[in-house]
């Protein structure tokens, strides 16, 4: 069974850090992209930061420069460093598995997400 | 800065029939942009519908479908029943490992 579960999120000052983990179970965790999607209180999905199998990372002109996802594969894990945090990063962030075949450009199995929030 | 556009909201009657869109604030969506459409209750993670404009996922039930209808990507819901009330989002991709979510469709059923 595929699971996905987030975890690290918390609440961290303005101007703050903080790292965003996703680990993986029940595939094969290398051969696939994952992505994170964020959700702020009362508000839609924001696609964040896409890690593809083969190494490339993406992300939303919202987060360039400030996060960096990044993946032990060795760990089935996923994580995403969040620095220079602002207000509007208060989110409940998820992972999402990148679904097959690799062209249809969906989603598949999404984590039950983890909150973050920005405040001082 | 690209814009996917949906409805904010949408009433259908149990029963009913209600198509929801996805479009570009500046173009047309078409096959090429691999609309997808989540399904979201509060409190809860997404849930996959459709992907690559019509493709059902697994165990979606076949009164959702998919389509492009004239420049959007829309989502039809036929037969709604109550526990279809959720949100509703679409997504398109945009090339070079880039995605874009539409704002959500917050629909009714009463």
């Amino acid at each position: 069974e595929v699971q996905m579960l987030e975890s690290g999120g918390g609440l961290v000052q303005p101007g703050g850090s903080l790292r965003l983990s996703c680990a993986a179970s029940g595939f094969t965790f290398s051969g696939f992209g994952i992505t994170w999607v964020r959700q702020g209180p009362g508000k839609g999905l924001e696609w964040v930061s896409f890690s593809g199998s083969t190494g490339g990372t993406y992300y939303a002109d919202s987060v360039k420069g400030r996060f960096t996802i990044s993946r032990d594969n060795s760990k089935n894990t996923l994580y995403l460093q969040m620095n220079s945090l602002r207000a509007e990063d208060t989110a409940v962030y998820y992972c999402a598995r990148r679904g097959v075949p690799v062209a249809n450009q969906y989603f598949d199995y999404w984590g039950q997400g983890t909150l973050v929030t920005v405040s001082s | 800065q690209t814009v996917v556009t949906q409805e904010p909201s949408f009433s259908v009657s149990p029963g009913g029939t209600v198509t929801l869109t996805c479009g570009l604030s500046s173009g047309s969506v078409s096959t090429n942009y691999y609309p997808s459409w989540y399904q979201q209750t509060p409190g809860q993670a997404p849930r996959t519908l459709i992907y690559s404009t019509n493709t059902r996922s697994s165990g979606v039930p076949d009164r959702f479908s998919g389509s492009i209808l004239g420049n959007k990507a829309a989502l039809t819901i036929t037969g709604a029943q109550a526990d279809d009330e959720s949100d509703y989002y679409c997504v398109l991709y945009m090339g070079s490992g880039i995605w874009v979510f539409g704002g959500g469709t917050k629909l009714t059923v009463l």
